[in-house]
């Protein structure tokens, strides 16, 4: 079974500075992937970033980089340079890797609201 | 624009009603999910297509629940005699083959049963 735990319904942080969001996982496993999720108050969810289990190095897309802790099983998002349009839910997901199909099960979400 | 699309938007309907929502996935895409979110929540899994075959699906989507993608393209996610407590936002998402799977959402289906 697969679980996704993140611990802050709601983040607020001043715009320019960093943020990060934290995301701790359980699976049983051994190759398994990482998402996260941007969801605006308009509701489409929009893919940010992605860190597989056996990648050396931790990701980076832009303003955004996962901080992979593989033995603590947590794969914290953090948003550099916050700016007003980073407001909204943000939601990590995994996706497990065996049998045929590769499920993918998301967090309860974190609402981050960035204050100008 | 090649992005998932999914109609109608919104929708209201009494409860006992069918309700029939449709999903394009993007074109290049082999694999189109189906998931409901209820506020407050993330997406819960409902389905799972590749290609024309409905490969998963989970046990929150009971017999009055249908979906189907004929020819391995569009899909549809039918619900029969409508509940109150399927009052949700549907979403569908699209993923290629790529190593990562990351899927790509449609703007969702918003369904409020009277």
């Amino acid at each position: 079974a697969q679980k996704i735990t993140q611990t802050q319904p709601g983040m607020f942080v001043q715009e320019k500075e960093a943020v990060t969001l934290d995301c701790t996982y359980d699976t049983s496993d051994p190759s398994y992937g990482l998402f996260w999720y941007k969801q605006p108050s308009s509701g489409e969810m929009i893919f940010l970033i992605y860190q597989g289990s056996y990648d050396q190095q931790n990701a980076t897309e832009g303003r955004y980089s996962l901080n992979f802790q593989k033995a603590r099983k947590s794969a914290n998002l953090v948003i550099s340079a916050s700016q007003l349009g980073d407001s909204a839910m943000y939601f990590c997901a995994m996706r497990g890797d065996s049998g045929g199909y590769q499920k993918v099960t998301f967090g309860t979400g974190t609402k981050l609201q960035v204050i100008p | 624009d090649t992005g998932v699309s999914q109609n109608p938007r919104h929708k209201i309907t009494k409860r006992g009603q069918n309700v029939t929502f449709r999903c394009d996935p993007i074109s290049e895409h082999n694999r189109l999910y189906w998931y409901r979110q209820t506020l407050g929540q993330g997406p819960e899994f409902l389905t799972y297509f590749q290609n024309e075959a409905q490969l998963e699906k989970s046990r929150l989507l009971s017999d009055r629940f249908s979906a189907e993608r004929p020819k391995g393209s569009f899909s549809t996610l039918e619900i029969q005699r409508t509940e109150q407590g399927d009052s949700a936002m549907y979403l569908c998402a699209s993923s290629s083959q790529g190593a990562r799977h990351e899927q790509y959402f449609g703007p969702g289906t918003r369904l409020t049963v009277t």
